[in-house]
């Protein structure tokens, strides 16, 4: 079961871009790497998924260095509304685990 | 609006009490996922059925128990209630399997007195 360390918490200003790192040491060989934000007394809600090099989309980037054992999200220029906490996953097997999570507060 | 919905919104009970939350899936999603969220605290799973059987099990107490039906809602029956049960629980589904995104619900939130 691959164990993910996320720091618990940043800070941001508005219209900068933001990089949370997550590491998993001991990821599976076909563990794909998931990411998602929650905010308050919601459900956490689907950002990326990824497995090696980059992935884009709409909102975020991730990054998955060869060795897979981490992976950075970034946030191209956050707004007020990107205050939440963002979980990084790698399932490692049938059990998700989300851990703790990084509590994002972004800055007017 | 993920497409999962979850009854009821809100709960409260008093200890020593049984209650049930329903969950129904996103349409053709074959996996539900249960998991507790306490007040400032992770998400912890709690359990997991594909296609109505029990796929995976996390850390859920004995007193708690859940099952897929063949239409594919799930229930989670929580009995001899503590205070500490007390929490948001939160239905997920995915397509298959834990690989997949999963698209949670609105949660129910539980409160125990």
């Amino acid at each position: 079961l691959a164990k993910t360390t996320q720091p618990i918490s940043m800070d941001s200003y508005e219209g900068q871009e933001v990089n949370i790192t997550c590491s998993h040491n001991n990821i599976a060989t076909n563990d794909y790497i998931t990411w998602y934000q929650q905010f308050p007394s919601q459900g956490p809600r689907f950002i990326i998924q990824g497995y090696k090099t980059k992935v884009t989309n709409e909102v975020a980037s991730l990054f998955i260095p060869a060795d897979r054992k981490s992976s950075t999200l970034s946030l191209p220029r956050v707004s007020l509304s990107d205050t939440a906490v963002y979980y990084c996953l790698a399932p490692g097997g049938f059990k998700t685990i989300f851990g703790a999570g990084t509590r994002l507060f972004v800055k007017a | 609006d993920s497409g999962v919905t979850q009854t009821p919104k809100h709960l409260i009970t008093a200890t020593g009490q049984r209650v049930t939350l329903r969950c129904s899936p996103r349409s053709g999603d074959l996996s539900v996922y249960w998991y507790q969220q306490s007040l400032d605290q992770g998400l912890q799973f709690l359990i997991q059925y594909y296609n109505g059987e029990e796929r995976a099990k996390g850390n859920i107490l004995e007193r708690f128990s859940a099952q897929q039906f063949p239409d594919l809602h799930s229930e989670l029956n929580l009995s001899s209630l503590e205070l500490g049960d007390s929490a948001l629980y939160f239905c997920a589904s995915s397509l298959r399997t834990e690989y997949n995104e999963q698209f949670f619900g609105p949660g129910t939130r539980l409160t125990v007195l």
